[in-house]
């Protein structure tokens, strides 16, 4: 079946405690982004790539890390998580090398205490 | 900067009413524009795009919108909603010459009444 796969689906965390969020999908897509979702500002992009050792940055990403070493992984690493970090976030992948057609992840809901 | 604004946060309709529901973007280049649907407790799917051509564009379970670049509006339209529309819904926009970035809007929750 083809999906985008995040873990974990909850996380609950403390201040500066690194952390990794991973991202995999089985479509062979080129594009995979990130997204956190809050009330009231919907979704906003954190990162992008639109192919493997290429990211660049979205709207918010101070505060986060991710790499592309191969096609079908994205990780968003949170080196040193904050309380403003806490967030459902989404991982989503697209064939090309642009956001032409969405697939998201089921979210992961992240609390920083 | 490009922005994505929603004009209705929470809209309440009966079944069978008619629905639009309001996206402008701020973008003076050419964009690609998308509606995405959440329905409760799943994840985001694509409702409808448009990236050129015919700006009437249909797209999954009855719903269409109408690029109309001179007002810089891309609005979501449903002749006749049903209890199962029940969701949230997002307009987003990727500028031509801004790579893989993508602007969300607030989003639009939308509650039907059986």
């Amino acid at each position: 079946e083809a999906q985008v796969t995040q873990n974990p689906r909850y996380l609950i965390t403390v201040t500066g405690k690194k952390l990794t969020v991973t991202c995999s999908q089985n479509m062979n897509h080129e594009y995979m982004s990130w997204y956190r979702q809050d009330p009231g500002l919907g979704l906003r992009q954190i990162y992008y790539s639109m192919n493997v050792e290429v990211t660049d940055k979205g709207d918010v990403p101070e505060g986060y890390k991710v790499s592309r070493k191969e096609k079908r992984n994205f990780p968003l690493i949170l080196e040193s998580p904050s309380p403003n970090q806490t967030s459902l976030y989404f991982c989503a992948s697209s064939p090309g090398q642009r956001a032409r057609k969405l697939f998201f992840g089921s979210g992961t809901q992240l609390s920083v205490l | 900067a490009q922005s994505v604004s929603q004009h209705n946060h929470h809209v309440i309709l009966s079944e069978a009413a008619s629905l639009e529901l309001g996206c402008n973007y701020s973008y003076g280049g050419t964009v690609n524009l998308f509606w995405y649907v959440q329905y409760p407790g799943q994840h985001l799917q694509l409702l409808l795009k448009y990236f050129s051509g015919d700006p009437l564009v249909k797209g999954i379970k009855g719903f269409e919108a109408e690029f109309i670049k001179s007002k810089f509006s891309f609005n979501l339209r449903k002749p006749s909603v049903q209890w199962s529309d029940t969701a949230e819904y997002f307009c987003a926009v990727n500028g031509a010459d801004q790579g893989g970035k993508l602007i969300f809007g607030q989003g639009t929750e939308l509650s039907v009444k059986p």
